[in-house]
């Protein structure tokens, strides 16, 4: 089992579109992130759950909703998504919130 | 406001040495981190740096100079496969870490 896992790799939707991006860490964290990554830009921060808790929103519209059943379990469930949104989308873990982060390979997300 | 600033992309030879700097202005400061990430894969981490000076790992070194807000990369006997984006990223004194955009390295034979 790889450490940090992703499903799925590449999404296509169209703006009215309901679909949801899983992660799965096998690592035995206590943290896990999502992270939105566009060319060129940096890696932008968007939840942080800690023992399933989020403790970190960052200003994310909310037709993006996070949701973490447990320590090993993180999804992003989106719904009428925009064009601007078609990025890769990144499922990171640590032990602590300050710690090494260990991602996953990402979802390539299309939205049409 | 928060701010990391790496060169967008470097070309080096095979064999050679290349430096990859990074300069950051961030409330605060927890350490400092590369990250490697290979085109369609994970970033993967590459070293932590939180007191000044050189840490050394193999091939690859980072530097920091806190006073200075300046951290460098340095890869030496280049390899093909060292090809791919470098992250840095600075933990700030609430322990968010701030990105930079990321320094493609091409490698030429």
């Amino acid at each position: 089992e790889t450490g940090v896992t992703q499903t799925p790799r590449h999404l296509v939707m169209g703006m009215t579109n309901k679909k949801s991006l899983k992660c799965e860490q096998h690592l035995g964290h206590n943290a896990m992130y999502w992270y939105k990554q566009s060319a060129k830009k940096p890696l932008e921060l968007m939840f942080v759950y800690n023992f399933k808790e989020q403790t970190e929103n960052n200003s994310v519209p909310s037709r993006f909703s996070p949701e973490c059943p447990n320590s090993s379990h993180l999804f992003l469930h989106l719904h009428t998504l925009q064009p601007e949104d078609s990025a890769l989308y990144l499922c990171a873990s640590s032990q602590e919130i300050t710690g090494e982060l260990f991602f996953g390979e990402g979802s390539r997300l299309t939205v049409l | 406001g928060q701010n990391i600033d790496q060169p967008t992309e470097m070309t080096a030879t095979e064999g050679a040495i290349v430096q990859i700097n990074c300069t950051y202005q961030t409330s605060g400061f927890n350490g400092l981190f590369w990250y490697q990430q290979h085109a369609g894969e994970a970033p993967t981490f590459l070293s932590y740096n939180v007191l000044d000076g050189l840490e050394e790992k193999g091939r690859f070194s980072s530097f920091l100079s806190r006073s200075k807000g300046y951290s460098y990369l340095l890869l030496k006997e280049l390899q093909m496969k060292d090809s791919a984006s470098y992250l840095c990223a600075v933990l700030d004194s609430n322990y968010q870490l701030i990105w930079g955009a990321g320094t493609k390295l091409i490698i030429k034979p």
